[in-house]
């Protein structure tokens, strides 16, 4: 089956810093790779995604990287704000019918 | 508006007690999964409905049992809890795939189990 692999497990930052996470997957019929973001004490809630078809997504401060070839994929946060400050996981999947296999989670903490 | 939900939010049990963890979504979602978080694990599926009497493993079902008879509900029983199952459990739930799209998974808040 699927194994995707997340480093780093903890990321310290200061507010207005980039923050890169990134995830290696194993099944390269992959084609779907969303990134989940979980504040304390909730369920963990979609951010961005990005399909096998695409290289780069942008969304305002957030941005996610995929290569095929490599298999891997990254999240890029930049001018990093305090309330980032959460639990960031990658997933991926093969399926059409929203099975996920998920990495190992990202503490991320900005500092003031 | 519609949402997930789960009960409890927190359990204490004992070892050998049988638990069931309930898990209600009101956006009529054919798709429903279990998922336990652990830490240095991220979050490990144990077992997804795709509909109505559709359950199917995951990669950590064992001592874990599902059962789907209706499109809002998809209950999550530990059959004889085990210390090994303390953990924080999350459900969620998403439309089913269309040809050229992926759906969102959408996740409850959770429940906190510990198992004595």
């Amino acid at each position: 089956g699927e194994n995707v692999e997340q480093h780093p497990s903890t990321l310290s930052v200061q507010e207005g810093d980039s923050a890169v996470i990134k995830c290696t997957y194993s099944d390269s019929a992959s084609n779907y790779f969303p990134w989940y973001k979980q504040e304390l004490g909730k369920g963990p809630q979609l951010i961005i995604d990005i399909r096998s078809n695409v290289g780069e997504k942008k969304d305002q401060r957030i941005a996610v990287t995929l290569n095929k070839t490599a298999k891997h994929f990254s999240l890029h946060i930049t001018e990093t704000q305090p309330e980032d400050s959460a639990v960031y996981f990658c997933a991926a999947s093969t399926s059409l019918r929203g099975k996920l296999t998920f990495g190992q989670g990202t503490i991320l903490t900005v500092h003031p | 508006d519609a949402e997930i939900t789960q009960s409890p939010r927190h359990k204490i049990t004992e070892t050998g007690r049988q638990v069931t963890l309930a898990c209600h979504q009101t956006w009529n979602h054919n798709n429903m999964f279990w998922y336990r978080q652990d830490l240095g694990h991220g979050l490990r599926l144990i077992h997804y409905s795709y509909g109505v009497h559709d359950t199917n493993k995951g990669e950590v079902s064992d001592g874990y049992s599902v059962s789907r008879s209706n499109t809002e509900d998809l209950p999550l029983t530990l059959e004889s809890a085990a210390s090994s199952q303390t953990s924080v459990y999350f459900c969620a739930s998403s439309e089913s795939g269309r040809l050229s799209s992926y759906n969102e998974q959408f996740f409850g808040p959770g429940t906190r189990l510990t198992v004595l």
